[in-house]
């Protein structure tokens, strides 16, 4: 168990549709990552956020967003979704103020989208 | 693009020794070695990291070239509980948005 928690655990959508995930981070970290996992494929990274900023953003289209709350939780949200946005979506939490910051990641929230 | 290349997938019988084999040839001097594994779409789990010298903890011992250019996870006793993907990466904490890029990683089927 790593302390970081993920919810929901299954959630399914239609096309157009919006969606929200929430990522709670383990106890003493400041940072949150996010990543969507396609079936078979290792995650890909979609933005990180630190101290309630966003740090860095992987190749990915506005219509995700994300927030990061003062006690460190943070959201995810997809706009207009597509088909193709069906995926696991893991997030990760770390103390980006420490010299090594390991990541340590929820169980993920399975997104099916119809 | 991964900064990694691992091989697709391994075999390794029950109670041997697992040697997972990493390249990573473009690593930077500030950049760690980090392992994780995921099993069957649950999240991925922390193994090790390393930057330089060889490390050892309860799950498994990471051995670094000295030249850095390639690493390999040792898992000294397989289970068949180990059977999973494992994920090697390199990341730095001053890489723009700490991105961790992950590839396809090594699918290890562990066998009784």
């Amino acid at each position: 168990e790593t302390g970081v928690t993920q919810s929901p655990t299954h959630l399914i959508k239609t096309r157009g549709q919006q969606v929200t995930l929430r990522c709670s981070s383990q106890s003493g970290h400041n940072t949150v990552s996010w990543y969507q996992q396609a079936l078979g494929q290792g995650p890909q990274f979609i933005f990180q956020y630190y101290r309630e900023e966003e740090n860095g953003r992987g190749n990915f289209p506005p219509r995700f967003s994300g927030l990061q709350f003062p006690n460190y939780s943070s959201e995810l949200n997809v706009n207009a979704l597509e088909l193709d946005d069906s995926a696991l979506y893991l997030c990760a939490s770390s103390n980006r103020d420490l010299v090594i910051d390991t990541q340590y990641f929820g169980p993920g929230t399975r997104l099916t989208v119809l | 693009d991964a900064k990694t290349t691992q091989p697709t997938s391994m075999d390794c019988a029950e109670g041997r020794a697992a040697n997972l084999p990493c390249n990573h040839s473009t690593i930077s001097g500030n950049e760690y070695v980090y392992w994780y594994r995921q099993i069957h779409s649950q999240g991925p789990q922390y193994i090790i990291h390393g930057l330089k010298n060889n490390e050892t903890n309860e799950m498994a011992s990471l051995i670094i070239t000295e030249d850095r250019k390639s690493s390999t996870l040792i898992l000294p006793h397989a289970t068949l509980r180990d059977t999973a993907v494992y994920y090697c990466i390199v990341r730095s904490r001053n890489t723009g948005g700490f991105k961790t890029i992950f590839g396809a990683g090594t699918r290890l089927f562990v066998k009784a």
